[in-house]
């Protein structure tokens, strides 16, 4: 079975661009969940999505957006890039947006602003 | 607040030593307690979770880990470390929030490196 799928693995973008990041959960899970993972920091969170809505947000700005698509794969979005906004995006799902039993993580978008 | 401690930034052991791990949460209420390893460039694997029942939990790749609740601590152990251990890792503490979703809290890691 495919684990977690993220793409595209790396990417470099300059300051005031957009982003797109893309995720696609295990088969059979419905809640997916973003990270940023910022060099030397663990991950912090930053969205949680369940059945195409979103339960959760963490301390980001506006700038970060996400959505969630019948199929239960989720785009990650982020607007007028800062050089701060370099990090790993990480991608986790669960099978349920309570389930603390099995979250598992993608390998990650490197995202590199310049 | 909650909050993930860990207090080791840097550990360095000999190939074959054993290893421990701190990790110190902060969690108002019944922690769910996690610990994940991250190689270079990659994502995280899961080691190991505690939600309830035995406090000694175990988990993959011969660690295993100790919540005790009187010390807010969840260490990982290992009891000989191999090379291929060398990695970052991660403790998280996970739970409901207000609002009705989940996630996680990381500590900020502990980098491994084995000497052969």
């Amino acid at each position: 079975d495919a684990g977690v799928t993220q793409s595209p693995t790396h990417l470099i973008k300059t300051r005031g661009q957009h982003v797109t990041l893309r995720c696609s959960p295990i088969s059979g899970h419905k809640s997916v969940s973003w990270y940023q993972q910022v060099l030397g920091q663990g991950p912090q969170f930053i969205f949680q999505y369940y059945e195409k809505e979103e339960r959760g947000r963490g301390n980001f700005p506006d700038r970060f957006s996400a959505r969630q698509f019948p199929n239960y794969s989720s785009e990650l979005n982020v607007n007028a890039l800062l050089l701060g906004d370099s990090a790993l995006y990480l991608c986790a799902s669960s099978l349920e947006v309570d389930d603390n039993y099995g979250y598992t993580f993608g390998s990650g978008t490197r995202l590199t602003v310049v | 607040a909650q909050s993930v401690t860990q207090p080791d930034i840097h550990i360095t052991v000999s190939e074959g030593a054993s290893l421990e791990l701190r990790c110190n949460y902060s969690y108002g209420a019944t922690p769910y307690l996690f610990w994940y390893v991250q190689s270079p460039g990659q994502g995280l694997q899961l080691l190991l979770k505690y939600f309830s029942g035995d406090t000694l939990v175990q988990g993959i790749k011969g660690f295993e880990a100790e919540f005790k609740r009187s010390q807010s601590s969840f260490n990982l152990r290992k009891p000989s470390v191999h090379w291929s251990d060398a990695a970052e890792y991660f403790c998280a503490v996970g739970g409901r929030f207000s609002g009705g979703y989940n996630k996680l809290i990381f500590g900020a890691g502990t980098r491994l490196a084995v000497h052969p």
